[in-house]
């Protein structure tokens, strides 16, 4: 089955330091990934649509120089959190939907990654 | 916006019940889709219908929907302990979670 990785698993810095978080599509081409943000017992919440080729699309509050999004290639999303502060800390999940499924099929998500910043 | 709103927000029943789960939407949609999450992991995808489909089965899980309400429901039969999890849908076009149904097994 289709499989994406991410990576880290989690982070653990110091305030002021910048995360970059990467997003792998394995075994499929993807064309649009995810990235979702997530609180303790809470939902997922859609920070950005990444878009290979071309500049992310951000949802309403979320800061983009704040989260950075690259999508350079068909198999690889990176988040970097620039300067990242306490407030920062949460558990940051990619997703990817397979290119050649013309947007019928599931997302596969990855495994997410716990961030904490001190 | 959120689009896929699950209900009740947590549910705990013991091992070998039944477990119910509804989800609303609020856009007309082609595919919903139902997914699992484990504490500190990643979504799981359980099961997707289509907005042609009224049932499907997978296993000991059953979904249905109902695009004239937007609504879905997803059961879980002869619940295990395992099956202890948070619940999520969402239409496959917006890809936006509702709060989910923290589900609890007792043993």
């Amino acid at each position: 089955g289709a499989v994406v990785s991410q990576h880290p698993s989690r982070v653990i810095c110091k305030s002021g330091t910048s995360v970059k978080i990467e997003c792998r599509s394995l075994d499929f081409q993807a064309t649009t990934m995810f990235w979702y943000r997530q609180f303790p017992k809470k939902s997922l919440m859609l920070m950005a649509t990444s878009n290979e080729g071309s500049k992310a699309t951000y949802e309403q509050g979320v800061e983009k120089d704040k989260f950075l999004i690259n999508h350079a290639s068909l198999t690889l999303s990176t988040l970097t959190v620039t300067s990242a502060h306490p407030e920062d800390s949460s558990f940051y999940i990619c997703s990817a939907r397979d290119a050649g499924t013309g947007g019928s099929q599931p997302q596969h998500f990855g495994d997410g990654t716990r961030l904490s910043i001190l | 916006s959120q689009q896929g709103e699950e209900d009740p927000q947590a549910l705990s029943i013991q091992e070998g019940e039944n477990a119910t789960m509804n989800c609303s939407y609020k856009t007309s949609i082609n595919n919903l889709q139902w997914y699992r999450q484990n504490s500190g992991r990643g979504l799981v995808h359980l099961i997707l219908i289509r907005s042609n489909e009224r049932e499907k089965h997978s296993g000991r899980l059953r979904v249905t929907l109902d695009t004239s309400k937007k609504s879905s429901s997803l059961l879980i039969t002869a619940s295990r302990a395992a099956d202890t999890a948070s619940y999520f849908c969402a239409p496959i076009i917006d890809m936006r979670f509702g709060a989910g149904t923290r589900l609890t097994v007792k043993p």
